[in-house]
């Protein structure tokens, strides 16, 4: 079956500039949790949804980021007034419920110049 | 502050030996801990996990050993094959289940023929 799929695979934005990074998760997959990846890091929690609503933000790094996921499916990643340190791998990952494995698309590579 | 830590960068292994990946964590909440493999331009794949209430599970060829007093995990692959070249991510949470992880900066297996 489908996996995670993320869209666009690379995003490249001059600093400053809004971007949005999107995220269909696999069907019938309640929770759903976006990552961060920097160059020789693991990946890094920014937040998590359990249906429509965000359940732990807390990894976000600041106000510049924000997340949605309006019918409980598809979510956006909104990122405004992006900076050279925002450049990294987003990944996108969903699990059939709570306490399941997590299952990662194969992520958003974004480049700010 | 690192929870979760991978103190090998990269291991190197003949073909047909074991392979033996390590890591170790801070965190005394922390009561389940996966496994994830990754391929480069690919998300992290979920290979094998355990609950604290174990010190032992195995799948195939793949088995992950839980050390709780000294707070330390082992990955086990026997017999190592050229796929298993991948880096290989150590991640943990609290609460019994896969939200929220916390990951370590992944070792790089090399599977030499």
């Amino acid at each position: 079956g489908a996996g995670v799929s993320q869209t666009p695979s690379n995003k490249v934005t001059e600093k400053g500039k809004y971007v949005e990074l999107r995220c269909d998760p696999i069907s019938g997959h309640t929770a759903l949790y976006w990552y961060r990846q920097s160059l020789g890091q693991g990946p890094e929690f920014l937040i998590y949804f359990q249906g429509t609503g965000a359940a732990d933000d807390s990894g976000l790094p600041n106000d510049r980021f924000f997340a949605v996921r309006p019918e409980g499916s598809v979510s956006t990643l909104k990122i405004q007034r992006t900076e050279r340190g925002d450049s990294a791998v987003y990944l996108c990952a969903s699990s059939r419920q709570l306490n399941s494995p997590l299952h990662f698309g194969n992520g958003t590579r974004l480049t700010v110049t | 502050d690192q929870q979760v830590k991978q103190n090998s960068p990269s291991l190197s292994v003949q073909e047909g030996r074991i392979s033996i990946l390590n890591c170790d964590y801070t965190n005394s909440m922390f009561d389940y801990f996966l496994w994830y493999k990754k391929y480069p331009a690919e998300g992290p794949t979920f290979l094998i996990s355990i609950s604290s209430i174990k010190d032992k599970n195995e799948d195939g060829r793949f088995t992950v050993f839980l050390n709780k007093s000294a707070k330390h995990l082992s990955l086990h692959i026997v017999p190592s094959q050229p796929g298993d070249s991948a880096v290989y991510f150590c991640a943990a949470s609290s609460g019994g289940g896969a939200d929220g992880l916390t990951f370590g900066k992944g070792t790089h297996l090399i599977i030499q023929p």
